[in-house]
């Protein structure tokens, strides 16, 4: 499994974009890049998912570059209500493969 | 949109006493995990299971530890003898076949509290 690191915490302010950046220098040819988030007492939610460049979605876009060693999770116009943990996981698709969670970035959005 | 539940929202329960932790996966989907969270932890996962049989577990997922299927709808998580250090959320989640994307979608958890 690709070892993933991402900022601890970030803070920012209702209406800007944030821009979450994770390295995992090890990423596996087969291994996509997949984003979940997690608000307190609830299970993580799936946000996005991409293999190379860009990828959008109505939540967030998901930035890769050429060498896939980092991505960058960009929410638009942030919200109070995506104050939460957000987690990078680099892995294989195959259905059934367990989920590898790391420490994520405590995101807070203050107004 | 479909989800996955999970009963009870909050069990409490002794030390050494036996507890069943009850989810209901998308009703398409064929692949079924629990997980737990420790508070201020990370989440860690306990077991995967498909066709009815357990397809991967970690070293949390010990012999006090078991799933089921019983009924072709719920999945369960036993622990036989809880300890204090199993205290925990325990999240339940399902996914569809491979081929589709690496997306798992979680329950909402059960809160357990081992006094």
């Amino acid at each position: 499994l690709a070892k993933t690191t991402q900022p601890i915490s970030m803070d920012s302010y209702e209406g800007q974009e944030v821009n979450i950046t994770c390295s995992h220098n090890n990423i596996a040819t087969n291994d996509y890049i997949t984003w979940y988030q997690q608000f307190p007492s609830q299970g993580p939610r799936f946000i996005i998912q991409g293999y190379k460049t860009k990828v959008t979605n109505e939540v967030a876009s998901l930035f890769i570059p050429a060498d896939r060693k980092s991505s960058t999770l960009s929410l638009p116009r942030v919200s109070l209500s995506d104050t939460a943990v957000y987690y990078c996981l680099v892995g294989d698709t195959g259905g059934g493969n367990k989920l590898t969670f790391g420490t994520g970035t405590q995101l807070k959005v203050e107004l | 949109e479909p989800e996955v539940t999970q009963t009870p929202s909050h069990q409490v329960t002794q030390m050494g006493q036996e507890v069943i932790l009850r989810c209901v996966p998308i009703s398409n989907h064929l692949y079924f995990y629990w997980y737990r969270q420790i508070l201020g932890q990370k989440v860690e996962f306990l077991v995967s299971f498909y066709n009815n049989e357990i397809s991967e577990k970690s070293e949390i997922f010990d012999d006090q530890f078991s799933v089921e299927r019983p009924d072709g709808s719920n999945f369960t998580l036993k622990i036989r003898s809880t300890k204090l250090e199993d205290s925990a959320m325990y999240f339940c989640a399902s996914s569809e076949v491979a081929g589709g994307p690496y997306e798992q979608y979680f329950g909402p958890g059960t809160r357990l509290t081992v006094t």
